[in-house]
């Protein structure tokens, strides 16, 4: 079974400064994805940014960039500028991309303040 | 854009009551995905369905159930309640190609169970 570890339960950043968090997956299946979610107090779940394993580029959306590693099986997001309006719960997320209709695995989250 | 529907947004309940949840995914979706997250918690996965047909099965209680009918909404019953069922669960979607590793989440239903 896949597994998602966030090791970070906390972090905080100035605004207008960049910080990253940071996730590590385990799974032995080649084609997969990854994702990370952001769940702001209202507890809506946003998606953030994905990133295909097949690919080696990183993914960037805007201010929201990550690095991912595969082979040391990390995926961390690096986030510029922080804003107000980032400080939320992040969540990394993997899902197999054998089959159709496949769960999403998440870490335990890593809980963002954004100080002004 | 139009966003995955969930109703009710919030439900009360005695224990050993039953519900239904209720979701409505964005339209040209076929994939539909239940997820319970408690308090302080990552969400869990329940249950999936594909083209109405279950496609993947997580710890869902035997006390739940879920189905997608022919229009492609879900519904989850949830029966003889308890305590520990109090959360918030979530109904997400995909698409049929192209994005379909993406789910996409509805604001979920605040479930409490007294």
């Amino acid at each position: 079974a896949q597994t998602v570890t966030q090791s970070q339960p906390e972090m905080s950043v100035q605004e207008a400064e960049t910080v990253t968090l940071s996730c590590t997956y385990d799974t032995s299946e080649s084609d997969y994805y990854l994702f990370w979610y952001k769940q702001p107090p209202s507890r809506q779940m946003i998606l953030v940014i994905r990133q295909e394993a097949y690919k080696q580029q990183n993914a960037t959306e805007n201010r929201f960039s990550v690095n991912f590693q595969k082979a040391a099986k990390s995926f961390s997001l690096k986030i510029s500028d922080s804003q107000l309006g980032d400080a939320a719960m992040y969540f990394c997320a993997y899902r197999s991309g054998e089959t159709s209709g496949s769960r999403l695995t998440f870490g335990e989250g890593t809980q963002l303040t954004v100080n002004p | 854009a139009a966003g995955v529907i969930q109703s009710p947004r919030h439900l009360i309940k005695e224990k050993r009551e039953t519900a239904t949840l209720k979701c409505y995914p964005i339209p040209r979706h076929d994939t539909v995905y239940w997820y319970q997250q408690g308090p302080g918690q990552d969400p869990q996965f329940l249950i999936s369905f594909y083209e109405k047909m279950q496609s993947d099965k997580g710890s869902i209680p035997d006390r739940f159930s879920a189905q997608q009918f022919s229009d492609y909404h879900s519904e989850l019953n949830m029966s003889s309640l308890e305590l520990g069922d109090s959360a918030l669960y979530f109904c997400a979607s995909s698409p049929v190609g192209g994005d379909e590793e993406t789910q996409y989440f509805g604001p979920g239903t605040r479930l409490l169970v007294l």
